[in-house]
């Protein structure tokens, strides 16, 4: 079975700087997709980046990018010039390719200060 | 283009009770997932809905069940209700099941609180 790990349950990082969040995940599949959501107070579930595992090339969208690591496992986000509408619950999924099913982390709460 | 809603957005029940909750798929989405988020924790799958059959269950018992309808729109049915119960549902619509190379849109979300 699939499993999503990430073991910062808070972080916090100051308006206009730089914060990367850690995930880990296990799989034996070798086609598979990696993605970030947002969770805001609203409670609905935002994508805001998402990794194809056959692409070598790490993912980005403006000031979102990820550190895929496939050997590893490892699968990090990193928020750029933090803005406080960043502040929300991440998570991060795990998606097989022949299935449209999705395994989440536990999640991290970001918190932007000024 | 209509988003993913779902209803009601709260509610509270009885142990013992059962509930139904709504989900309205994305307009062209076949597909609907649905998810349980217990407090502090990432979402759960409980099972998947294409073309109006179950496609796919999580590890959840057979007192959770489901419908799709020709709409595409779902039901998620609990049965029984337990105080574990207690948690945010929400659903996912796709376009389609055989991949998670399909973006899902997530739906708002029900709280149920079980007492």
């Amino acid at each position: 079975a699939q499993t999503v790990t990430q073991s910062q349950p808070e972080m916090s990082v100051q308006e206009a700087e730089t914060v990367t969040l850690s995930c880990t995940y296990d799989t034996s599949e070798s086609d598979y997709y990696l993605f970030w959501y947002k969770q805001p107070p609203s409670r609905q579930m935002i994508l805001v980046i998402r990794q194809e595992a056959y692409k070598q090339q790490n993912a980005t969208e403006n000031r979102f990018s990820v550190n895929f690591q496939k050997a590893a496992k490892s699968f990090s986000l990193k928020i750029s010039d933090s803005q406080l509408g960043d502040a929300a619950m991440y998570f991060c999924a795990y998606g097989p390719g022949t299935a449209s099913k999705l395994t989440f982390g536990t999640g991290t709460r970001l918190q932007v200060t000024l | 283009e209509t988003g993913v809603t779902q209803s009601p957005t709260h509610l509270i029940k009885t142990r013992g009770q059962q509930v139904t909750l709504r989900c309205s798929s994305q307009s062209g989405h076949n597909t609907v997932s649905w998810y349980q988020q217990a407090l502090g924790q990432g979402p759960q799958f409980i099972f998947q809905y294409y073309r109006e059959e179950e496609n796919g269950r999580g590890n959840f018992p057979p007192r959770f069940s489901g419908l799709q309808f020709p709409n595409y729109s779902s039901e998620l049915n609990v049965n029984a209700l337990e105080l574990d119960d207690s948690a945010l549902y929400l659903c996912a619509s796709s376009s389609s099941p055989a991949t998670s190379s399909y973006e899902q849109y997530f739906g708002p979300g029900t709280r149920l609180t079980v007492t």
